[in-house]
C-alpha cells in the first residue's frame, strides 16, 4: 500500500527555538494532507489542513502563526513549530490522502516532540 | 476530514475472547468506511475498509459490518491477541474526499 513518511519519529528542544517536521508521500501524489496532534489516551485532533500550492485551512483555535505549515510540492508538506513551549509537546501526525486505486487517508508514524 | 481531542472510551477483552468495536457515523451519504489501529506511539494503519453497498466485508480475524439505517459500522475481531491492544477508530469518507474520523476506543487485552 501507499506510504507516507513522516520525520523526525522523536526530536528534543529548548524552549524558545523552532522544529521543522516533514511529511512525505512517497508513491503517490497528495494534493490534500492533514496535520493532527495527539495528547496521550486522546483522539486525534486536527490541527489543520493542507494544501499543495495555497495557504493551509487551520481549525479553529490553533495559532496559524504558531504553527507555520507549507505544501509546497505534491508529495511533502511541513510543519514547522515556532517558538516552541513545554505546552507544545505533544505527538503530532500527518496524513495524505490517495485517490487511486480508493480514496483513503494514509498517516505518518508520528513525531513526538518533547520541549524542555 | 476533523476529529476532537477527546478521551478514549476504554474495552478490555479476555485474550482469546472475541472483541466488538462499534462506531456512530454521521452523515447518510457517507460511501466509504475505514477502521484503523493506532498503537502506542505510531501513526494509525488502515485495518479494513467497506463501501455502502455492502453490509459485511471480512479480513483475517477481522469483519467489518455496516448497519446504513441506523448509521451503525462495527468492527469484530476473532480470538482477540495481546497484539492486537491499541485504539481502534472508523472513517466515514463523503463524496468530495471529506474524511471525518471517529473518536477511537482503547483495547486492552487482557493474557
Amino acid at each position: 500500500g501507499a506510504v507516507v513518511s513522516q520525520h523526525p519519529s522523536r526530536v528534543i528542544c529548548k524552549s524558545g527555538t523552532s522544529v521543522k517536521i516533514e511529511c512525505r508521500s512517497l508513491d503517490f501524489q497528495a494534493t490534500t494532507m492533514f496535520w493532527y496532534r495527539q495528547f496521550p489516551k486522546q483522539s486525534l485532533m486536527l490541527m489543520a489542513t493542507s494544501n499543495e500550492g495555497s495557504k493551509a485551512t487551520y481549525e479553529q483555535g490553533v495559532e496559524k502563526d504558531k504553527f507555520l505549515i507549507n505544501h509546497a510540492s505534491l508529495t511533502l508538506s511541513t510543519l514547522t513549530v515556532t517558538s516552541a513551549h513545554p505546552e507544545d509537546s505533544s505527538f503530532y501526525i500527518c496524513s495524505a490522502i490517495s485517490d487511486s486505486p480508493n480514496t483513503e487517508a494514509f498517516f505518518g508514524q508520528g513525531t513526538r516532540l518533547t520541549v524542555v | 476530514g476533523e476529529s476532537v481531542g477527546l478521551h478514549l472510551p476504554t474495552l478490555s477483552v479476555q485474550e482469546g475472547d472475541n472483541s466488538i468495536i462499534n462506531c456512530a457515523y454521521s452523515n447518510s451519504a457517507s460511501d466509504y468506511f475505514i477502521w484503523y489501529k493506532q498503537e502506542s506511539g505510531k501513526g494509525p494503519q488502515f485495518i479494513i475498509d467497506i463501501r455502502s453497498n455492502m453490509d459485511k466485508r471480512q479480513g483475517q480475524r477481522v469483519t467489518v459490518l455496516l448497519n446504513k439505517t441506523v448509521k451503525h459500522l462495527s468492527l469484530q475481531i476473532a480470538a482477540t491477541q495481546p497484539g492486537d491492544s491499541a485504539v481502534y477508530f472508523c472513517a466515514e469518507i463523503q463524496t468530495g474526499n471529506q474524511f471525518y474520523f471517529g473518536t477511537g476506543t482503547s483495547l486492552t487485552v487482557i493474557p
